[in-house]
This record gives structure tokens, sequence and C-alpha cells, in this order.
């Protein structure tokens, strides 16, 4: 059964500064998203990782994946409150019929 | 329309009453998802289909059925609706099963089972 886990589960963040969320997954797979849900919304595909070494980055936030380690990063610069958000991380198993997603991480930016 | 639709947008229901969640989409995606969101435990699998007249079970099937007739439309039915169905229900789509398989996702439906 894959599992993918993401860290931290809960994030407060002040403003300016940068963290990074982490998505482990248990099976090989080299097929990452990242989407962001804001609360009582849909999700929003935000990054999509189909190889090893894959990174992305659209404004502050950055996606990596390393199908070695079977982790993926999202990085956040320079945090301002718009990100508030739930950020999920799926993983597709190569079967091409399903994603698995992590629990999400809510991220709060403060003042 | 443009992307995905659900309806309804929220319900309330009987325990024990049918109810039919609707899902269309316009991007003429292949392959469809139904997904339930509950608090802590993410996004849960309930059933798929890879293409029009084929369906399959996800991780958490019971108590629901589907039905793909044709591409657009991919309808998610409770025969009878017990309490623990209480959930927020994304319809999803993707272009090609079996390709990199980004999946969009509907607005959700809120259903409350009492």
């Amino acid at each position: 059964e894959l599992k993918v886990e993401q860290n931290p589960l809960f994030l407060s963040m002040q403003e300016g500064k940068n963290y990074t969320i982490y998505c482990n997954y248990s099976t090989t797979s080299d097929r990452l998203y990242w989407y962001r849900q804001d609360p009582g919304k849909s999700l929003e595909s935000l990054f999509v990782l189909l190889s090893n070494g894959a990174v992305k980055q659209e404004g502050r936030l950055m996606a990596s994946l390393d199908t070695k380690a079977r982790l993926s990063t999202l990085h956040i610069t320079a945090a301002v409150h718009d990100l508030s958000a739930t950020y999920f991380c799926a993983v597709d198993e190569n079967s091409g019929y399903a994603l698995n997603f992590g629990k999400g991480t809510s991220l709060l930016v403060t003042p | 329309i443009a992307g995905i639709t659900q309806a309804p947008t929220s319900q309330i229901l009987a325990a024990g009453r049918r109810m039919t969640l609707r899902c269309t989409q316009d991007m003429r995606h292949n392959a469809m998802y139904w997904y339930r969101q509950d608090l802590g435990l993410g996004l849960r699998l309930i059933h798929y289909s890879n293409t029009a007249g084929t369906t399959g079970k996800g991780e958490v099937p019971d108590g629901y059925s589907v039905s793909r007739a044709n591409t657009d439309d991919f309808p998610l039915t409770l025969a009878s609706a017990v309490p623990s169905q209480t959930s927020v229900y994304f319809c999803a789509s993707s272009r090609i099963p079996g390709e990199f398989s980004e999946q969009f996702f509907g607005p959700g439906t809120r259903l409350t089972v009492l």
C-alpha cells in the first residue's frame, strides 16, 4: 500500500521567512503533484513533477523531486499572507488510475 | 461550462435516503474520479473510471456506486446514506490515464447525513 506522508501538518510562519514542506512516499514513482486548497474551496494544481531531479518554480514557491529518496519538497521563500492555504502532495503509483494524497500541510502566514 | 461542475453544492440528507451527486466535465478527459475529503484524513479515492463504460473501486468504495455512460458525466450514488458519509466530495478528471495524470478538480459537494 502506497503511503504518502507530509511534514509538518501545521505550519505557522511569519511573513518574510523561508520554510520547506516535505513529502515522503513509500513506493517507486516518478510522478508527483502539488496542490493548493483555500478554505472551503477546491484543489488547484500547483506543480507537476515528472522525473528525478525535476524542479519547478512559481513565484515564491519552488518544488523539487528526488525519486531515489522518495522525497519531494515545497520551498517557500519570503512568505506572504496570500500563501496561507493547505498544500497537498500526491503521488501517482504509475498505474495511471489514481493519485494518493498526503494529509496536507495547513500553512498560516502571519504579519 | 469550463472545466468540471458538480451539483448540488451542498445537501443535508436524512439517513437511509438515496442520493446522487452529479459531476460533468467539458474537457473531453478520458478519466474521472470521485474523492471524499475528511478533516485529518486528506483525500481518499472512492471510485474511478479510466474511460466511458468502465469503472473501478478506490480506497473507500463501500456504500457508493458509480456509472460512466459517456465521457462527460460521472455520477456518484449513495444507495442508503449513513452519517459516516458526511463529507466533502470532489470529482476530478484527467486527460489520459497511464500518462502523467494531472487531475483537475471540481468545486466540491458538501454532504451532511443526519
